[in-house]
């Protein structure tokens, strides 16, 4: 079984430039998770879809950030415009349902805003 | 405000000895809590998990303690083996085992052969 695909794995941007994020999830999972993990922090929910509705998106920055999962598959997380503090690994995460005992996390992309 | 600790960023230990990670938290409405493990450039992978109206779960060679009353959990790993050199991570929800995940700043093991 395929795992979670993301890409790209590695990503340097300028502030104020923008940039995109992808995640292909494990195949039937109706549940997607976008994680903010900073450096020698635990990762942090932004936004959590069950199938292509949102269920919590509190904690996305929603005047920079955007996500969306079109047709309850793929999904992406977008960020315009980019600060310094976005420096982070951002983690994607699937499960069939909504419980965390099922939950697969994908490779993570890291971002270095310059 | 940082609900869920781990006031030990690492921790070492030989090989086949016991490793014991500690996590703490503040929010009393915390109902469920989860370990995760991390290798480097990989994503977290759950590993175990215990509901609050438990004080313990066994899987293996990995048992969770909970102390309610403490606010306190931890993770015994025994024995211990090199491949258990990782990040580990607890995390707390309010929701039961759907509720959002508080995470952890994480501990990183090290088990030396």
């Amino acid at each position: 079984e395929a795992g979670v695909a993301q890409s790209p794995r590695y990503k340097i941007i300028e502030k104020r430039q923008s940039v995109a994020f992808w995640c292909n999830p494990i195949s039937g999972h109706a549940t997607l998770y976008w994680y903010q993990q900073i450096l020698g922090q635990g990762p942090k929910l932004l936004i959590q879809f069950q199938n292509n509705g949102v269920v919590d998106d509190s904690q996305l920055p929603k005047d920079r950030f955007s996500a969306e999962r079109l047709k309850g598959v793929d999904s992406t997380l977008k960020i315009q415009p980019a600060k310094l503090e976005d420096s982070a690994v951002y983690l994607c995460a699937s499960s069939p349902g909504s419980s965390y005992n099922e939950q697969f996390f994908g490779p993570g992309t890291r971002l270095t805003v310059l | 405000d940082q609900q869920v600790k781990q006031n030990s960023p690492s921790l070492s230990v030989q090989e086949g000895r016991i490793s014991i990670l500690n996590c703490d938290y503040t929010n009393s409405m915390f109902d469920y809590f989860l370990w995760y493990k991390k290798y480097p450039a990989e994503g977290p992978t759950f590993l175990i998990s215990i509901s609050s109206i438990k004080d313990k779960n066994e899987d293996g060679r990995f048992t969770v303690f909970l102390n309610k009353s403490a606010k306190h959990l931890s993770l015994h790993i025994v024995p211990s083996q090199p491949g258990d050199s990782a990040v580990y991570f607890c995390a707390a929800s309010a929701g039961g085992n759907t509720g959002k995940l508080i995470f952890g700043q994480g501990t990183t093991l090290q088990v030396k052969p």
